[in-house]
């Protein structure tokens, strides 16, 4: 069974831009979460699709949005982009329940 | 909001010993996760707890849901070089509709 795929594995944006990342979840899956991930600060939650509807949504601003497909596939836009939000960021998917499985993330690096 | 207390932050050790780590929250978790990082890498699931007492190892790792449901332990006996990452504990909070809660981290070093 294929785990979470994540696309591209590396960006690399100047400020002002947009970007779009891809998260493709285990097949079956159907819960898919984004977190941001930068050094000293740990996993910090950004959001959570099931079924296509945002289920859970962290504290971060609005230029950070996200959707999820009827195949499940999940994509997460920041748009004017910051400095600080160069991240390595971090997909996982579950069945709906607890266990979590993350992929490999995309390393985001914002100059 | 929910917290997750992780320590130690950061351990360094001899290759052969024992670790130990923790997470303490103030609330009550309904699942205790425990999950591996390496490098440039997404975390990684070793362990799943889901009753309270309830201990589980996986190789030589062992891990331990509190009876008090709000804490766990993580144990690694005979630690080998590619023990070496970050470990993260997580607890699903007992209204399932809330999202797991992540701890910090423990950075695990291991000296030559």
């Amino acid at each position: 069974k294929a785990g979470v795929t994540q696309t591209p594995r590396y960006l690399i944006k100047t400020r002002g831009q947009q970007v779009t990342l891809s998260c493709s979840p285990i097949s079956g899956h159907r819960s898919v979460s984004w977190y941001q991930q930068t050094p000293g600060q740990g996993l910090q939650f950004l959001f959570e699709y099931f079924s296509e509807t945002q289920r859970n949504k962290g504290n971060f601003p609005g230029r950070f949005s996200g959707r999820q497909f009827s195949n499940s596939r999940s994509e997460m836009n920041v748009s004017t982009l910051e400095l600080g939000d160069s991240a390595l960021y971090l997909c996982a998917s579950s069945l709906g329940g607890h266990e979590q499985f993350f992929g490999p993330g995309t390393r985001l690096t914002v100059l | 909001g929910q917290q997750l207390n992780q320590s130690p932050q950061s351990m360094f050790i001899q290759e052969g010993e024992d670790v130990s780590m923790n997470c303490t929250s103030s609330s009550i978790f309904n699942t205790w996760l425990w999950y591996k990082q390496d490098p440039g890498e997404g975390p990684v699931l070793l362990i799943a707890l889901y009753k309270a007492g309830e201990l589980t190892s996986n190789g030589r790792l062992t891990a331990q849901f509190g009876i008090t449901r709000k804490d766990s332990f993580l144990n690694i006996s005979a630690s080998i070089p590619s023990d070496v990452g970050i470990y993260f504990c997580a607890g699903q909070p007992m209204n399932r509709d809330d999202k797991i809660i992540f701890g910090k981290g423990t950075r695990l070093h291991i000296l030559p």
